[in-house]
């Protein structure tokens, strides 16, 4: 049973960066991809991007594209979120799931998410 | 980017009821729709893939339904744990966009 285990909560100040990792285990990391999900306090669900385990090929949400990088780790199983010149509308859990299909949209397992908060 | 709508925004049900929650795209997505459950505090959690594929281990009460533009999440029997919010996704194209979500609440 694939499972995922970000790390913990963040307080940043604007114009910082800031790396979410997630570390996977019960499967095979090379055969699926990770996608990262951020939900604003009270607010919905938004896609940021994917990257593929195998390859390390990313794909970005436009909203997201110019301040986020996304990364991953073969040898310790583990997928990174980084985010730039953060914002206050930043502040938000960020979360990672498993893109079971490797770039489908099917998340069938999610990290517990990660709070990120920015403050002066 | 395909929009995804859904209706209504929040309603009220008792345990026990049939809930009916519907999500519309804005252009056709066949049947790459997605419904997640997620609980205040947790992660979400994917219940129903390809419009109507329960996933392993998602109670029977949970189906869903619909094609091309419109479908259907619908609980029969509503239990506890059921009041959560409800969120769909597309996965026809990326960027993989959610509903804005339903929030089921206690009457």
């Amino acid at each position: 049973q694939a499972q995922l285990v970000q790390s913990g909560a963040e307080v940043k100040k604007p114009g910082a960066s800031v790396k979410v990792s997630c570390k996977t285990s019960g499967y095979t990391f090379s055969t699926s991809g990770i996608s990262w999900v951020r939900q604003a306090p009270g607010q919905g669900l938004a896609w940021m991007g994917w990257i593929s385990a195998y390859n390390g090929y990313a794909k970005y949400s436009q909203n997201f594209q110019d301040r986020v990088t996304l990364t991953t780790d073969t040898s310790t199983n583990t997928a990174y979120m980084e985010l730039r010149s953060l914002r206050s509308d930043d502040t938000a859990v960020y979360y990672c799931a498993r893109d079971y299909y490797d770039s489908s949209g099917f998340l069938d397992s999610w990290g517990q998410g990660t709070l990120v908060t920015v403050s002066s | 980017d395909i929009q995804m709508t859904q209706s209504p925004s929040s309603l009220s049900a008792s345990v026990g009821d049939r809930v009916t929650i519907t999500c519309r795209a804005s252009q056709s997505i066949n049947n790459y729709l997605l419904w997640y459950r997620q609980k205040p505090g947790k992660a979400p959690n994917l219940l129903i893939s390809a419009a109507s594929s329960l996933q392993t281990g998602v109670p029977s009460r949970f189906s869903g339904s619909g094609s091309g533009t419109d479908f259907t999440l619908t609980i029969d029997s509503l239990q506890p744990e059921d009041f959560a919010t409800y969120y769909c996704q597309q996965s026809y194209s990326s960027p993989f966009t959610f509903g804005p979500g339903t929030e089921v609440d206690f009457k």
